[in-house]
């Protein structure tokens, strides 16, 4: 137990349907990451919050839609998927260094098995 | 082509035996960290070394890093079958002004260690 949970563990969705990931993370971190990970592929960073300010975004679709709330929840709004966006989505959680220029421990919840029809 | 690129892919050897995976990676580096990750489950971290150090040591782990070769490597000492599951060293990158933690995977060895 890492101290981050997903839901839902296991997802399957047409290509016209509309849902979320959701991740909560129970450590008091303040920056929040969505990473995908395909088969054969490394890990794909997608998004950073950091202090529920969103600083990265890496080219990804706009059918992928990230919100955060607050800093222990993100969420990833999905809408017109294609089959390749099958994969495991893993949400991560770290503590940003006040003065910035850190890089520390990222703490993964369990991902979302995803799989577009 | 990617930051942390780790070797061999895949690695087979019977429990009692040690296991060592090398990472080799591009840019200057903050610090360099080992993550596992067992079938289908998140990532957990295991252990990182910054920048400044050159060995460092958890439980059955031992890490090095090699600044000037850009490599690190990960030992597991005396394997066990519940060690079976992919490794993957992840790197964080000089302090040019991130201001956040991000980091660079790589595509990770998978260990099997067989009973």
């Amino acid at each position: 137990e890492t101290g981050v949970t997903q839901t839902p563990r296991h997802l399957v969705m047409g290509m016209t349907n509309k849902k979320s990931l959701k991740c909560e993370q129970h450590l008091g971190h303040n920056a929040m990451y969505w990473y995908k990970q395909s088969a054969k592929k490394p890990l794909e960073l997608m998004f950073v919050y950091s202090l529920e300010e969103r600083v990265e975004n890496n080219s990804v679709p706009s059918r992928f839609s990230p919100e955060c709330p607050n800093s222990s929840h993100l969420f990833l709004h999905l809408h017109t998927l294609q089959p390749e966006d099958s994969a495991l989505y893993l949400c991560a959680s770290s503590q940003r260094g006040v003065r910035g220029g850190r890089t520390d421990t990222q703490y993964f919840g369990p991902g979302t098995r995803l799989t577009v029809l | 082509s990617q930051q942390g690129e780790e070797d061999p892919q895949a690695l087979s050897i019977q429990e009692g035996e040690n296991a060592t995976m090398n990472c080799s990676y591009k840019t200057s580096i903050n610090n360099l960290q080992w993550y596992r990750q067992n079938s289908g489950r998140g990532l957990v971290h295991l252990i990182l070394i910054r920048s400044n150090e050159r060995e460092k040591h958890s439980g059955r782990l031992r890490v090095t890093l090699d600044t000037s070769k850009k490599s690190s490597s990960l030992l597991i000492t005396a394997s066990r079958a519940a060690d079976t599951a992919s490794y993957f060293c992840a790197t964080g990158p000089d302090a040019g002004g991130t201001s956040y933690g991000k980091l660079t995977f790589g595509q990770g060895t998978i260990l099997t260690v067989h009973p």
